[in-house]
């Protein structure tokens, strides 16, 4: 079976740095993406690994480790509209389906 | 560039009326398809995929069912609708592999 799990919510200050984890037990591996999902919107693509290591782009940054079964996504300087939930995905199996994990609402304070 | 359109943005039905909403994509060929369902203050259920036209095949057993009449175009319908089929319905694109994936503007459904 697929079995990914997030943090429910999370809370952080406005110009900290957050850091929402994501573990992951899956038959298979292709990938793994980060989204951003603003409340009644749908998700958008934030970042994706499928090496060991860290990703950057601009204020936002992904780790992983296969070995593991772990990942990160790595907010830096947050500003209000980063306030929305972040869903970890796994790419899985012969048929590249994505295995979406429960996300993490993030609230960003002032 | 590629795009999709998934419509209608919002929908009340009665239960026991049918459902039908659409899918379409530009810009690529020949792309796995999607259908998810997102449940309030939930992830994302995988209902249905395609890898092609004609090809379906469902993951979860319920009321809905997929179509694929072209290339790309991705159709969910039901006969009957529930009161749990209420949700957030999601349309999606990729690449057959080591991409991401793109989502339709996505479906309120509510069903009363």
């Amino acid at each position: 079976g697929q079995n990914i799990d997030q943090p429910t919510e999370m809370t952080a200050t406005e110009g900290a740095i957050v850091q929402i984890n994501c573990t992951y037990q899956t038959s298979g591996f292709n990938g793994l993406f980060w989204y951003q999902q603003h409340a009644g919107e749908a998700p958008t693509f934030l970042s994706y690994n499928v090496l060991d290591g860290l990703e950057e782009k601009g204020r936002f940054s992904s780790f992983l480790s296969r070995s593991k079964g772990y990942s990160y996504l790595l907010l830096k300087e947050l500003q209000m509209k980063d306030s929305a939930s972040y869903l970890c995905a796994v790419r899985v199996g012969r048929r590249q389906n994505f295995v979406f994990g429960p996300g993490t609402r993030l609230s960003v304070l002032p | 560039s590629q795009t999709i359109h998934q419509w209608p943005a919002t929908l009340v039905q009665p239960v026991g009326s049918p459902l039908s909403l659409e899918c379409t994509v530009e810009g690529t060929s020949n792309p796995n398809l999607y259908w998810y369902r997102q449940a309030a203050g939930r992830g994302l259920q995988l209902l249905f995929y395609s890898v092609g036209i004609g090809q379906i095949s469902s993951e979860v057993p319920q009321n809905l069912s997929a179509s694929r009449p072209q290339d790309r175009q991705f159709i969910l319908s039901s006969k009957k609708l529930l009161l749990s089929d209420s949700g957030f319905y999601l349309c999606a694109w990729s690449e057959y592999k080591n991409t991401e994936a793109f989502f339709g503007q996505g479906t309120r459904l509510t069903v009363v």
